[in-house]
């Protein structure tokens, strides 16, 4: 099985930085993703780790600590339309069981 | 460029009722999952298929039924519909490899 822990809710202003953490325990390890959202909306992808690091694309970097077991979403710049819920999945020795954790809503003011 | 369909988007149930919901994909992928998604909560695994013939059971996988006949078909069925199953319903695929799902526009169901 897999535990995945994230904060519920976070609030941030427009223009900001704001950083969505993950804790993870997994039974081997796969590699680590991050989805976006959108209420009422399917979740899309944002970012793949596999290896320890920051991975950065665009407004969007995710950063991976397999020793551990961390990884985080660093979003910059915050726009009104990064208002969403963003997903923690670590993939585990079966990648084919594909886990989510709960998701961070995020809140975007003005 | 269809990617992952499925269907019916919205449902009304009876409770004792049975349904499927259909999700076909048009990449050739061959992971397909079920997920539920209950207010507040994040996406919890019903049922996943590594291939046509091969199922296996997730997280949630009681009072829920798939088989996976063809590469592009997984259908989700309610055997008997309870209001614990009222959720949005998500189906995703995935390629081959460590490669990230693409998921449906989800099916929201409500059991009455």
């Amino acid at each position: 099985g897999q535990n995945i822990d994230q904060p519920t809710e976070m609030t941030a202003t427009e223009g900001a930085i704001v950083q969505i953490n993950c804790t993870y325990q997994t039974s081997g390890f796969n590699g680590l993703f991050w989805y976006q959202q959108h209420a009422g909306e399917a979740p899309t992808f944002l970012s793949y780790n596999v290896l320890d690091g920051l991975e950065e694309k665009g407004r969007f970097s995710s950063f991976l600590s397999r020793s551990k077991g961390y990884s985080y979403l660093l979003l910059k710049e915050l726009q009104m339309k990064d208002s969403a819920s963003y997903l923690c999945a670590p993939v585990g020795y079966n990648f084919n069981k594909f886990y989510f954790g709960s998701g961070t809503k995020l809140n975007v003011k003005p | 460029n269809a990617g992952v369909t499925q269907t019916p988007k919205f449902q009304v149930l009876k409770t004792g009722q049975s349904m499927t919901l259909q999700c076909a994909q048009d990449m050739n992928h061959e992971y397909m999952s079920w997920y539920r998604q209950d207010p507040g909560m994040g996406l919890r695994l019903i049922h996943y298929s590594v291939g046509a013939g091969i199922t296996d059971q997730g997280e949630v996988p009681n009072g829920y039924n798939v088989s996976r006949s063809t590469t592009e078909d997984f259908p989700l069925r309610l055997l008997s519909a309870a209001p614990s199953q009222t959720s949005v319903y998500f189906c995703a695929s995935r390629g081959t490899g460590n490669t990230e799902a693409f998921f449906g526009q989800g099916t929201r169901l409500t059991v009455v």
